[in-house]
């Protein structure tokens, strides 16, 4: 089993949309779980940590569910500037995070 | 303002030949490591440091050496480069370790192509 594993899409959505992600994780023991945003051919950049009590930035919530061990990031009333990867990561060992493949979103006009 | 650079950002090389990637961070983070990304397996760490000095293996070391002489460099040596080093390579850096609710600040990248 992958440590970290996302459905790769493409989520093809029109603007306007809610769409969810999800991710799970296999190392019951982490404790620090993220989204990252990674544009075509650039850096990934934080979008978001992830608390236990779920946490909202704006248009964007990310949920922890430890039980299932699984982490969530619904994207509401989506805009063609949310296009990119998202990437789901976890903080493993003490000193690295692990990162999943990525989730291909693309909003259309 | 507050980056990470990576030079150079594109290079085509043949195998074997010896090449250096540089990282340079101006936040004063102790922490620094390199990631190489391929398609449909993500992010992988190579090396990591956590301090002038102090430098470990990541998850994919095999082919590759660092350095940390000092707090804000953290270049990435391929002594012999081989094709299947072929890859985008991303430098990060935090303030602390990976692992803890701290935010990595990712490099450009660089695209490596070895023939």
């Amino acid at each position: 089993r992958k440590e970290v594993e996302q459905d790769p899409g493409p989520f093809n959505v029109p603007e306007g949309a809610t769409v969810a992600f999800n991710c799970t994780y296999s190392n019951s023991a982490s404790q620090s779980f993220f989204w990252y945003r990674q544009d075509c051919r650039k850096e990934p950049k934080l979008l978001m940590s992830v608390y236990s009590s779920g946490n909202e930035d704006g248009r964007f919530t990310a949920q922890l569910n430890r039980a299932s061990q699984y982490i969530s990031l619904l994207i509401r009333d989506s805009k063609l500037s949310d296009s990119a990867t998202y990437l789901c990561v976890y903080g493993g060992a003490t000193n690295k995070l692990i990162f999943g493949t990525g989730t291909l979103l693309a909003v259309q006009p | 303002e507050a980056q990470v650079t990576q030079n150079p950002r594109y290079l085509i090389t043949v195998t074997g030949k010896k090449l250096t990637v540089t990282c340079s961070q101006n936040m004063n983070h102790e922490y620094m490591s390199w990631y190489r990304q391929d398609p449909g397996l993500g992010l992988r760490q190579i090396y990591y440091s956590m301090n002038v000095e102090v430098t470990d293996k990541g998850d994919v070391p095999e082919g590759y050496k660092v350095s940390r002489k000092e707090k804000r460099n953290f270049p990435l040596i391929l002594e012999s480069p081989s094709p299947n080093q072929t890859s985008l390579y991303f430098c990060a850096s935090s303030l602390g370790l990976a692992g803890g609710q701290v935010t990595q600040y990712f490099g450009p990248g660089t695209r490596l192509t070895v023939l």
